[in-house]
């Protein structure tokens, strides 16, 4: 079955700076890659989402990349504020199962 | 819309009691699923339904059962609750490919 590794499982950055999560998945049939961001108490809410058939999506100060050939897939926040410090998870699936997400990255944008 | 309800928000158990989480969705989507949310551990899928009358089991299904009663309602039953399934209990459902999650039950087993 999918496997999905997430990276770094913490990250603090200032206020305006740039913040890297990274994934790697182990199923080559994969082909759906969403991120999802959870505050504290609350339910997973997607922020954004990338297929296999495109390598670069953006919204905003967020970005997902794609690298099929090497099976990870990063998201990119910019101009990183305070509102974005949550939990983000990772997750990957193939058409007609279920995600299977990551382990979750912490990230705390201090001001 | 109300989206993806679960009932109940809070239960606390003792060892080998046993109880059903509710799960029910208005979205007219065909797939649900239950995941369990440990500190350190991300969500960890434990059965799905990818249809009415199907279902499958996760990566964690043991000590769990599901009942797919109808294209709304998901169903997960602990028959006798152990300490090691104290965690946050999340539903979701899904349209293509996109999964929406209830609020969450958190449950505690003494």
């Amino acid at each position: 079955g999918e496997n999905v590794e997430q990276h770094p499982s913490t990250l603090s950055v200032q206020e305006g700076d740039s913040a890297v999560i990274k994934c790697t998945y182990s199923d080559s049939a994969s082909n759906y890659f969403p991120w999802y961001k959870q505050e504290l108490g609350k339910r997973p809410q997607l922020i954004i989402d990338i297929r296999s058939n495109v390598g670069e999506k953006k919204d905003q100060r967020i970005a997902v990349t794609l690298n099929k050939t090497a099976k990870h897939f990063s998201l990119h926040i910019t101009e990183t504020q305070p509102e974005d410090s949550a939990v983000y998870f990772c997750a990957a699936i193939q058409a007609g199962t279920a995600l299977i997400f990551g382990k979750g990255t912490t990230l705390s944008v201090s001001s | 819309n109300a989206g993806v309800t679960q009932t109940p928000k809070f239960q606390v158990l003792k060892t080998g009691q046993s109880m059903t989480l509710q799960c029910a969705q208005d979205m007219n989507h065909n797939s649900m699923y239950w995941y369990r949310q440990d500190p350190g551990m991300g969500l960890r899928l434990i059965y799905y339904s990818a249809s009415e009358g199907t279902t499958d089991k996760g990566e964690v299904p043991n000590g769990y059962n599901v009942s797919r009663l109808n294209k709304r309602e998901f169903s997960l039953r602990l028959e006798s609750a152990a300490p090691s399934q104290t965690s946050v209990y999340f539903c979701a459902s899904k349209i293509s490919d996109t999964q929406y999650f209830g609020p969450g039950t958190r449950l505690t087993v003494l």
